[in-house]
């Protein structure tokens, strides 16, 4: 049984560029949340989705976007990077209901140079 | 969402016991306090959940006080893999979960 998957595990883009970041989630989960994590901190919740909806949202810019698939994969995309972007974003999988724990992927290491 | 607090770091010695409190003054009735386990350029790992008293699994114990506004992660005769980051969480549900910093724990042989 796969855990939480994600692609690519690395990614170095300049500014301005777009990006998307894939995520599948462990099986038989139907809950995709994305996570950022700077060094040093811990992960920031971005958003989350389910039922290929956006449920709830983070501090986050309109620059960061997501989609969920009707196979419950997800992606998340940022446009117009900064530098200020670079981190490590972590995909995570649950299944919809109450304090369900979430499941980690090991996350796509972006560098925005 | 209630707001943690935790020491930034901790240091122990292989085969000891470790103990880390969280501080969470205002959580709330339907909040639960769950523990999450990192280490460098992983995802977190689920170690433990609770809403009171004690709960004990495989790898850890959580003790939580009667009126819940703290909890204590205890992790018996650490290894040397057990050098992590520990994340205490508090909230309802998986939705918009609040990670702090953590607390780094560094164990020594």
């Amino acid at each position: 049984d796969a855990g939480v998957t994600q692609s690519p595990t690395h990614l170095i883009k300049t500014r301005g560029q777009q990006v998307t970041l894939r995520c599948s989630p462990k099986s038989g989960h139907d809950t995709v949340s994305w996570y950022q994590q700077a060094l040093g901190q811990g992960p920031q919740f971005i958003f989350q989705y389910y039922e290929e909806e956006e449920r709830q949202r983070g501090n986050f810019p309109d620059r960061f976007s997501g989609h969920q698939f009707p196979n419950y994969s997800s992606e998340l995309n940022v446009n117009a990077l900064l530098l200020g972007d670079s981190a490590l974003y972590l995909c995570a999988s649950s299944l919809q209901g109450i304090n369900e724990k979430l499941f980690f992927g090991s996350g796509t290491q972006l560098s925005v140079l | 969402l209630a707001k943690t607090t935790q020491p930034i770091s901790m240091d122990s010695y292989e085969g000891q016991e470790v103990n880390i409190t969280c501080s969470h003054n205002n959580i709330a009735t339907n909040d639960y306090i769950t523990w999450y386990q990192q280490f460098p350029s992983q995802g977190p790992r689920f170690i433990i959940q609770g809403y009171k008293t004690k709960v004990t699994n495989e790898v850890a114990s959580l003790f939580i006080p009667a009126d819940r506004k703290s909890s204590t992660l205890s992790l018996p005769r650490v290894s040397l893999s057990d050098t992590a980051v520990y994340y205490c969480l508090v909230g309802e549900n998986t939705d918009k979960l609040i990670f702090g910093t953590g607390t780094r724990l560094q164990v020594f042989p």
